[in-house]
Parts: structure tokens; C-alpha cells; sequence
């Protein structure tokens, strides 16, 4: 398996605090990736990196950021986190080209009440 | 833009039947295609993909697709269903060039009866 760890697993919180998911490869890879998956919408890209600070919104983005100071870490943070913000977050990575495919952490369920 | 279409959310066999999970995409050039698998609890492993060269991929535990461009389609098949594939499967495309990035269809769930 590729060396992805997210943390926390799962997480509680409450609405309006702002709450930071963390994504940690060991595999050196270009490319990391939030995605967010909910029931009838499959998997939905939230923002993406393409190197260290360099990160680019992806379809989902409102109410998200995302910081990448090193190449293994990619950070998410939901500013004030709401209640449809409830879902099941899943960190990729990939090397890019010439090998696309993309590996997927164990995902992080986030509960807002 | 880039989408994929699955279509139904649900697809029952019985074991040792035919697996048929179809895909269509859309996309203003030949994209990479990719079919992933989700178990419960878990995240996603890469079953196949295609990227160029023979239209006809085989994966993991024994699946495999067709890239129609014709039918902008890949739809997944097994030819023998064993219970063990019970899972949700995902359709996704991304564009060709060095950004693996993707966009999923709505997934589909594949229950196989004993």
C-alpha cells in the first residue's frame, strides 16, 4: 500500500470551529489531493497541489483551504466548519506522468453537530 | 469539463454470474479512464485504467474494460462473480498530462447473492 497516513480518523465538532485534517505521504509524490465523498455524489474533488505552496481549488472548494509547506504534509482546513461539512474526507496522491494513477488514503470521517 | 455518468446506484448478481457495471464519460479529448473499488470502511484501490495503447484492460481480481471511444464508454465486467466483489465501485476520468486529477461518477454498489 502507498505510505498515506490521515489523521485524525474521526473527529466530532461543532459548528462555526474551525477544524484542520492532515494528510502525510512517504512516498515523495508530486501531486496530493482532498476529496470529499457523500451518498449520491461519489467522490468530489475539494483542493489539489501540485508542489510545496502550490495548490489550486478544485470543485467543492467553498469553505476550505489548504496549505502544503512540505512535500509529505497537506493540510485541510474547514474555517468554520458547518454541518454540511459532514462527510468523509479522502486524501490522494500521484506522481504524475507517466504513472496517473492516483492512491488513496483510509479517508477521515468528520461528524459536525 | 470532464464527467462521468454511472448509471442506477445498485446491481445485484448471483455468484458466478456475469459482472456488467457500465460507464460512459464525457470529454473534449480521449481522457485517461480508471475504474476503482471500495470496500466498507476503506479507502479506494485502483482496479484498472486506461491511459493508451490497447483498448481492452485487465485489472485485479480478474476484471477488466473496454475503452470505446466510439460509445465513450468503459464499462466493467468479471466474467464469474464471487462473493468477495461485493463493494462499491467508482468510475473516474482525469485528463491526460501529469495532474492525476480526477472526477468520480456517483459510484455504484454491486451485491452478489449467494
Amino acid at each position: 500500500d502507498a505510505g498515506i497516513t490521515q489523521s485524525p480518523r474521526h473527529k466530532v465538532t461543532e459548528t462555526g470551529t474551525p477544524v484542520t485534517l492532515r494528510c502525510h505521504q512517504t512516498e515523495n509524490h508530486r501531486y496530493m489531493y482532498w476529496y470529499r465523498q457523500d451518498p449520491g455524489h461519489g467522490l468530489r474533488l475539494i483542493h489539489y497541489s501540485y508542489g510545496v505552496k502550490d495548490t489550486d481549488k478544485g470543485e467543492v472548494s467553498d469553505g476550505y483551504s489548504v496549505s502544503r509547506s512540505k512535500t509529505e504534509d497537506f493540510l485541510l482546513t474547514l474555517e468554520s466548519a458547518t454541518s454540511s461539512q459532514t462527510s468523509v474526507y479522502f486524501c490522494a496522491i500521484s506522481p504524475g506522468e507517466p504513472n496517473t494513477e492516483a492512491f488513496f488514503g483510509q479517508g477521515t470521517r468528520l461528524t459536525v453537530v | 469539463a470532464q464527467s462521468v455518468t454511472q448509471l442506477g446506484s445498485h446491481v445485484s448478481v448471483s455468484e458466478g454470474a456475469l459482472v456488467l457495471l457500465r460507464c460512459n464519460y464525457s470529454s473534449s479529448v480521449p481522457p485517461y479512464l480508471f475504474w476503482y473499488v471500495q470496500y466498507p470502511n476503506q479507502g479506494l484501490q485502483l482496479l484498472l485504467k486506461y491511459t493508451t495503447g490497447a483498448t481492452l484492460v485487465k485489472g485485479i481480481n480478474g476484471f477488466e474494460a473496454e475503452f470505446k471511444k466510439s460509445e465513450t464508454s468503459f464499462h466493467l465486467t468479471k466474467p464469474s462473480a464471487h462473493m468477495s466483489d461485493a463493494a462499491e465501485y467508482f468510475c473516474a476520468v482525469s485528463p491526460t498530462g501529469a495532474n492525476s486529477k480526477l472526477t468520480f461518477g456517483k459510484g455504484i454498489t454491486l451485491s452478489v447473492r449467494p
